[in-house]
């Protein structure tokens, strides 16, 4: 069965970093392209940043960029970002999500809250 | 960056009827949509990949086609436990979703 399970998330100070994991299991994670998306209270999903299989390949939001860093370690199945210089609108659930089609594959997500 | 137009925003709808959602992408994304469901507080759950492939398990009364860059989600006869927000979402660059529509029962 693939899973994907989210941790790391929780109350940070404004400026304030946290480092978010993804751990994969029930399928070869070092064959997919993988993403971070997030959803704010009460909205819609925003796609936050995307590593290919290699990690040769990394794109990010323009709302993150400079601030998050996503990586993996295909030897451990796991995925990560790194946000720092956190803002009140980063405030969400982040999800690890991966696949195409009928492969594709979502975690529970985790819930960042950047407040004072 | 491709964009997705996802309409309507909300929708309220009767026991039994047939229900409707579009997404019109910016440009070609050939047949590279999702379709999902989410519920409060979950994640969201794919229904149609492949613009117009059902996922298994997933009811029946759940469809979606369209190519290119006009798409359609239908729910042939609305069941009370298929409120929810639905999204759709291309997969031929980046990730990109709709805004949603927020189906309620009438």
């Amino acid at each position: 069965e693939v899973q994907l399970v989210e941790s790391g998330g929780g109350l940070v100070q404004p400026g304030g970093s946290l480092r978010l994991s993804c751990a994969a299991s029930g399928f070869t994670f070092s064959s997919y392209s993988m993403n971070w998306v997030r959803q704010a209270p009460g909205k819609g999903l925003e796609w936050v940043s995307y590593i290919s299989s290699s990690s040769s390949t990394i794109y990010y939001a323009d709302s993150v960029k400079g601030r998050f860093t996503i990586s993996r370690d295909n030897a451990k199945n796991s995925l990560y970002l790194q946000m720092n210089s956190l803002r009140d609108e980063d405030t969400a659930v982040y999800y690890c999500h991966g696949g195409t089609g009928s492969s594709t594959s979502w975690g529970q997500g985790t819930l960042v809250t950047v407040s004072s | 960056d491709i964009q997705m137009t996802q309409s309507p925003s909300s929708l309220s709808a009767s026991v039994g009827d047939r229900v409707t959602i579009t997404c019109q992408a910016s440009q070609d994304i050939s047949n590279y949509l999702n379709w999902y469901q989410q519920k409060p507080g979950k994640a969201p759950k794919l229904l149609i990949y492949d613009a117009s492939n059902l996922e298994t398990g997933v009811p029946s009364r759940f469809s979606g086609s369209g190519s290119g860059t006009d798409f359609t989600f239908t729910i042939s006869s609305l069941q009370p436990e298929d409120i929810a927000t639905y999204y759709c979402q291309q997969y031929d660059n980046l990730p990109r979703f709709g805004q949603g529509t927020r189906l309620e029962i009438k």
